[in-house]
């Protein structure tokens, strides 16, 4: 079973420019996630899309947003980037987001903000 | 704000010594959750505890979560090289999962 997919793996951008991430989640997985990982906070709750609508929002600015397909792909996307967005943003899909499903990650977006 | 603290944040030891991380939180989980990430790829999950004062072992790894369920604890027997890498809580409240600060381990042969 093939797991959680992400592309790009590295993505440089300018500041101002915007970006979209995708995640291709587990066959069979209705729920995706996204979060964001950089040294100083740590992993951040981003959203989570389950059946095409978001069921859950982290405290993100607007600048950020995503969606689901009906194939459960996700994308996310970032608007007018800041120097503040390089990170590794990391998707995860589970079954049904259930609180004892387990989430698998992807190995992730690199994002280089310059 | 983080909700969750883990200590220490960098930890490096000798092979075959043993090691304890802790993970803190003053709010109340419904469940926790261990992960380990290595560079380059996502985390993997270790283990999920969901009722307090429970105690879960996986091979070399002895996880404790609280009696009332704000703070777990990995505790690691005779450390491998293997286990190298960024070890990470997860409390789950409501729908929404809380990554703690992380804690980094090397583990030198």
């Amino acid at each position: 079973k093939a797991g959680v997919t992400q592309t790009p793996r590295y993505l440089i951008k300018t500041r101002g420019q915007q970006v979209t991430l995708s995640c291709s989640p587990i066959s069979g997985h209705r729920s995706v996630s996204w979060y964001q990982q950089t040294p100083g906070q740590g992993l951040q709750f981003l959203f989570e899309y389950f059946s095409e609508t978001q069921r859950n929002k982290g405290n993100f600015p607007g600048r950020f947003s995503g969606r689901q397909f009906s194939n459960s792909r996700s994308e996310m996307n970032v608007s007018t980037l800041e120097l503040g967005d390089s990170a590794l943003y990391l998707c995860a899909s589970s079954l049904a987001g259930g609180a004892t499903d387990t989430q698998y990650f992807g190995p992730g977006t690199r994002l280089t903000v310059l | 704000t983080q909700l969750l603290e883990q200590s220490p944040q960098f930890l490096s030891i000798q092979e075959g010594e043993n090691l304890t991380v802790y993970c803190n939180s003053s709010s109340v989980f419904s469940s926790l959750q261990w992960y380990r990430q290595e560079p380059g790829e996502g985390p993997v999950l270790l283990v999920t505890v969901v009722t307090g004062g429970e105690v879960k072992k996986l091979k070399r790894l002895t996880f404790q979560f609280g009696d009332a369920r704000k703070d777990s604890s990995l505790h690691i027997t005779a450390a491998q090289p293997g286990d190298t890498g960024l070890y990470l809580c997860a409390g789950r409240t409501g729908n929404q999962f809380y990554f703690g600060t992380g804690t980094s381990l090397t583990v030198i042969p």
